[in-house]
């Protein structure tokens, strides 16, 4: 059973703050995905990686996929209340996603 | 692009009773689609896979007979609760995936908040 663990699992930073989420996995995937979820929508997909030490940005949002391909990392610089939501990592593989826990982030102004 | 969308988005129904729920992928063709279920403040778990034209495969510990899935067209999925409980109350997301994506994205439809009194 591959998994995947995502942390922290929680997090409540102040507007203008950096944040790194982590999401490592003993096993290696084909790809993996970054997903944000607000309350009571399905997630929406941030970003794939999947080429192992692959770095890609989206405005302040820069995503990491780790040489070996087993853990990845979103970075976020100066958050804002609007990136407040349920981050989520999922590890791609023979197009199942296998989902990490999620890390719930909260921007207070 | 990649929009998935999802009828109803909300639903209450009787102990008992059944209901149905469906998934469309409105600009793709996604040759499996996927049915999750996320607690509050949880993660999704992934109830089964279905791909068009197949009997769908259930994860472990869901049950095949209670969560009747329908995979009828590339572009339709449909998630029946047999004899709901409270117990199966839940937001039920369902996302298309497979041929219809690059890199084994999936794309996801807004969900379907279950409430069964």
């Amino acid at each position: 059973t591959q998994l995947l663990e995502q942390s922290p699992q929680f997090l409540s930073i102040q507007e203008g703050e950096n944040l790194t989420v982590y999401c490592n996995s003993s096993s290696v995937f084909s790809s993996l995905q970054w997903y944000r979820q607000e309350p009571g929508e399905g997630p929406v997909l941030l970003v794939t990686v999947v080429t192992g030490g692959e770095v890609k940005k989206l405005k302040r949002l820069t995503f990491q996929f780790g040489d070996a391909r087993k853990d990845s990392s979103l970075h976020i610089t100066a958050a804002q209340p609007g990136d407040t939501g349920l981050y989520l990592c999922a590890g791609g593989s023979n197009y199942k996603l296998t989902f990490g826990k999620g890390t719930l982030l909260t921007v207070n102004p | 692009g990649a929009v998935v969308s999802q009828h109803p988005s909300w639903v209450i129904c009787k102990s008992g009773t059944s209901v149905k729920i469906e998934c469309r992928s409105l600009d793709f063709q996604a040759t499996t689609m996927f049915w999750y279920r996320q607690f509050p403040k949880q993660s999704l778990m992934l109830m089964a896979t279905s791909n068009e034209g197949s009997k769908a495969t259930y994860e472990q510990g869901v049950e095949k007979d209670k969560f009747l899935i329908n995979h009828a067209s590339l572009t339709l999925s449909t998630l029946t609760v047999t004899s709901a409980h409270p117990e199966d109350s839940s937001f039920y997301i369902c996302s298309g995936g497979g041929g219809g994506t690059t890199r084994g994205e999936q794309y996801f439809g807004p969900g379907t908040r279950l409430t069964v009194t």
